[in-house]
């Protein structure tokens, strides 16, 4: 397993701006995550962030819009960049470390924009 | 494409046992994952099944039928703290995770 911390736990953002979302895990691993989490629904994948490399990024997602960063093997970043309502979701990243490939989630980071 | 189906939504009793099923089509086949999720908080990791049959854990139970494209979760001796949604998740042949929509369930006294 794998112990992931992220930051902010919460934000309320105005329409235009961006946000920053950061992602710590307590171990290296290879394979992160990012998911957007509508309320009452299930995980969507908005990209794998990897290690020395760009993001791969699922369709309907763009770097400009969601820009990644993976400076090494136990950190990530996600900007939610020129926010609008529709973005108001929470925020999960994820790794990929368990002996059957299971994921662990961070906490989240649970994003209003006004 | 893909897709996995779970109910929306069940009730059942404490102390009872619930079954959630969950069907699925999707390109290959990795493995299956079940998830617990409580509100507000991270999905948590519950079970894995990649060979046909029951994998036990506890009060928790997971089967696979790959033929049928089909799984389901058996909680038994229901505690009101099993109240949460649980998410069925299909590893493709890529490896990517392919996510169901979640059951929400209800315990009631």
């Amino acid at each position: 397993s794998a112990v992931i911390s992220q930051k902010p736990s919460r934000d309320i953002c105005q329409r235009g701006t961006s946000l920053t979302i950061q992602c710590q895990v307590d171990s290296q691993v290879t394979m992160m995550f990012w998911y957007r989490q509508q309320p009452g629904q299930s995980l969507t994948l908005i990209a794998t962030a990897n290690q020395g490399s760009e993001a791969t990024y699922e369709s309907g997602f763009v770097i400009d819009k969601f820009p990644i960063s993976r400076p090494n093997l136990t950190f990530s970043t996600l900007t939610v960049s020129n926010m609008s309502p529709e973005d108001s979701s929470i925020y999960l990243c994820s790794v990929k470390t368990g002996e059957v490939g299971e994921q662990y989630f961070g906490p989240g980071t649970r994003l209003t924009v006004t | 494409g893909q897709n996995i189906d779970q109910p929306t939504e069940m009730t059942a009793t404490e102390g009872a046992i619930v079954q959630i099923n969950c069907t699925y089509q999707t390109s290959g086949f990795n493995g299956l994952f079940w998830y617990q999720q409580h509100a507000g908080e991270a999905p948590t990791f519950l079970s894995y099944n990649v060979l046909d049959g029951l994998e036990e854990k506890g009060r928790f139970s997971s089967f696979l039928s790959r033929s049928k494209g089909y799984s389901y979760l058996l909680l038994k001796e229901l505690q009101m703290k099993d109240s949460a949604s649980y998410l069925c998740a299909v590893m493709d042949s890529n490896y990517q995770l392919i996510w169901g929509a979640g059951t929400k369930l209800i315990i009631k006294p």
